[in-house]
């Protein structure tokens, strides 16, 4: 298996443009996670899926943001609008249960 | 009030030495703990998941203590690649009933 994928691995965007993040989960996991990690804050659970529905988006920043999945091989995460400080890595990650979760290599995401 | 705190560090260690780091939790709910690694610029992967009873695993050794709210992680014989930043996650910790709480980690330096 391939692991989890993201898309682009780096973005750099201008303050105000829509940004979308897309993940692939490893095939077979039910779980779902958009993590967001700054140095000052670490990692931050987002959102999170469990057989495509989202369960727990308590960790959603506001409006700007928002998660969708589709279908169980695919799940974007779209600011609108982009702000500077939105600027992070932004992880997704998969799982089969909530204990281990595998994470893909992140998407760097700059906003000037 | 954080739901899992971690010594920042850095910690540096000579190799060939021990070293032991804790992590705080405050929700005596959580269910589940584990040791993640991430290494600079990369995704955490799990390292190791934390039982009641301690494990082990090679020169790696996690504790619980739920009376206290805290784990460990003791490093034994510490190698250069042991050089990263390790990450202590809770699951019931505040981050939804499924969502992995990860505290902001303990950077690691072996040094030669």
């Amino acid at each position: 298996d391939a692991g989890v994928i993201q898309s682009p691995r780096h973005e750099v965007t201008e303050m105000g443009q829509e940004v979308t993040l897309r993940c692939k989960p490893i095939s077979g996991h039910d779980y779902l996670f958009w993590y967001r990690q700054t140095m000052m804050r670490g990692l931050e659970l987002l959102i999170y899926f469990n057989n495509n529905v989202p369960i727990d988006d308590s960790g959603m920043p506001e409006d700007r943001f928002s998660a969708k999945m589709p279908n169980a091989s695919f799940s974007t995460l779209k600011i609108q609008p982009s702000e500077p400080r939105d600027s992070a890595v932004y992880f997704c990650a998969s799982s089969s249960s909530p204990a281990e979760a595998f994470f893909g290599q992140g998407t760097r995401l700059t906003v000037v | 009030r954080k739901e899992v705190e971690q010594d920042p560090g850095p910690f540096n260690v000579p190799e060939g030495a021990t070293v032991a780091f804790n992590c705080t939790y405050s929700n005596s709910a959580s269910q589940s703990f584990f040791w993640y690694r991430q290494d600079c610029r990369k995704e955490p992967k799990l390292l190791m998941s934390v039982y009641s009873s301690g494990n082990e695993d090679g020169r790696f050794t996690a504790q619980l203590n739920r009376a206290s709210q805290y784990i460990s992680l003791l490093i034994r014989d510490s190698k250069l690649s042991d050089s990263a930043t390790y990450l202590c996650v809770v699951i019931g910790g505040g981050g939804g009933a499924d969502g992995l709480t990860f505290g902001k980690g303990t950077h690691l330096i072996i040094q030669p």
